[in-house]
């Protein structure tokens, strides 16, 4: 089947050490996503790729940065985490946009805990 | 600020009863509406979507009514089953950027 999956489904890191989270899909879409969702609270958009094209959004610290090698792969990559960064990630990917709209697919998401 | 929000953070529903989420935007420029269900451990998968051009839209016991003078939306569920327990999010795209905003969600909870 078709999806979007990512690894590790649970990482801990302590606090200041660089992390990574990572992001495959299988369904050939172009736009891929990174939210942060943390307990409670709405998903949030981080930043997002069309293609290669990176768009950070205004407010996502620069602690955040990304980095997409190729169509199928996306990686979130926390350069120093601090306590706040504690949240589930996930990432999601879509079609090309246009005025019908395309539906976003989601992976199942990573739970970060910094110590 | 909070540009879609659902006021309801939970709601309890016997089984085989309607459920009725709502969701309440404040841009007007928003052009396309999502809703999507969320188990435990698991991403928002894509429930139901209405353009801004429609008032309503419907798929099997799943229904999304559309507002647009109130900036309002609501999902209905009928008849509501105890699988359809999950936190359901709302979401709005503002023009053909694809970016969506979420609301904070409504926690489901259908009784057998």
């Amino acid at each position: 089947d078709a999806m979007v999956i990512q690894n590790p489904r649970y990482q801990v890191t302590q606090f200041g050490k660089p992390v990574t989270l990572s992001c495959s899909q299988t369904l050939n879409h172009n736009v891929m996503y990174w939210y942060q969702q943390k307990s409670s609270q709405a998903p949030k958009l981080l930043f997002h790729y069309y293609d290669k094209d990176f768009n950070n959004e205004a407010d996502t610290p620069d602690n955040f940065q990304s980095r997409r090698p190729n169509t199928s792969f996306c990686f979130l990559d926390i350069r120093s985490p601090g306590l706040g960064d504690a949240a589930m990630y996930l990432c999601a990917t879509s079609e090309y946009p246009d005025i019908t709209g395309y539906e976003q697919y989601f992976g199942p998401g990573t739970r970060l805990t910094v110590t | 600020d909070q540009q879609v929000k659902q006021n309801s953070p939970s709601l309890s529903v016997q089984e085989g009863r309607i459920s009725i989420l709502n969701c309440d935007y404040t841009n007007s420029m928003f052009d396309y509406f999502l809703w999507y269900k969320k188990y435990p451990a698991e991403g928002p998968t894509f429930l139901i979507s209405i353009s801004s051009i429609k008032d309503k839209n419907e798929d099997g016991r799943f229904t999304v009514f559309l507002n647009k003078s109130a900036k309002h939306l609501s999902l209905h569920i009928v008849p509501s089953q105890p699988g359809d327990s999950a936190v359901y999010f709302c979401a709005a795209r503002a023009g053909a950027t694809n970016k969506l905003i979420f609301g904070t969600g409504t926690l489901l909870a259908v009784q057998p």
